[in-house]
């Protein structure tokens, strides 16, 4: 069945970098768009970055955007997202979400990893 | 990229409908018909309940149903049950090739 499995998360201090990994199983990453999403403690749903699934485009919220950056391990069928220049903002349980191919949504999520990032 | 609009909090009755709106723009949600909900569970990954404005998933309670006019897209949950007492997200593609949710409303079930 499908999985995603994010790792990586902990506590940086503002500034820094963090890189989460996203292990997915059930599916080929290269056949598939994949999300990430976050959520700050008792906040709500904040998409943060997207790659298709043929690795090439990649888009991102202009809230991350020159200090995040997704890449991926096909041979691994695994993703990655850099965070760099943290701020406290960026604070959140960051998901990995694969995406329902031509309908534009989220079927499939991971079950989060926690970023602290403090001052 | 500013959040789709949600009421903060619906209430109901069980056995009632509810509705929960969701209100964007002509860039997003009166854009496209790639509007979809989302029921997350304190401390849960959220869960796909609706996409392509009112099409369900397979394993969806057809208790759930979506909508759309205009920039404002709705969620209806017919026959309200306690188990429905949780939080819902819309989201909608938008003509930046980004997504957008909105802020959430927290459904009661008095």
């Amino acid at each position: 069945q499908v999985q995603l499995v994010e790792s990586g998360g902990g506590v940086v201090q503002t500034g820094g970098s963090l890189r989460l990994s996203c292990v997915v199983s059930g599916f080929s990453i290269s056949n598939y768009n994949i999300h990430w999403v976050r959520q700050a403690p008792g906040k709500g749903l904040e998409w943060v970055a997207f790659v298709e699934d043929n690795g090439r485009d990649k888009q991102y919220a202009d809230s991350v955007k020159g200090r995040f950056a997704i890449s991926r391990d096909n041979s691994k069928n695994t993703l990655y997202l850099q965070m760099n220049s943290l701020r406290v903002e960026d604070t959140a349980v960051y998901y990995c979400a694969k995406d329902r191919s031509e309908s534009y949504c989220i079927d499939y999520w991971g079950q989060g990893t926690l970023v602290t990032v403090s001052s | 990229q500013s959040a789709l609009t949600q009421p903060a909090s619906v209430s109901g009755s069980p056995g009632q409908s509810i509705t929960i709106s969701c209100t964007g723009t002509s860039s997003d949600v009166g854009g496209y018909n790639y509007v979809s909900w989302y029921q997350q569970h304190p401390d849960k990954a959220p869960n796909l309940l609706i996409y392509e404005v009112s099409n369900r998933p397979s394993g969806v309670s057809n208790r759930f149903s979506g909508s759309k006019s205009g920039n404002t897209a709705s969620l209806t949950i017919s026959g309200l049950q306690a188990e429905d007492e949780t939080y819902y997200y819309c989201s909608s593609y938008t003509s930046s090739t980004s997504w957008v949710f909105g802020g959430g409303t927290k459904v009661t079930v008095l």
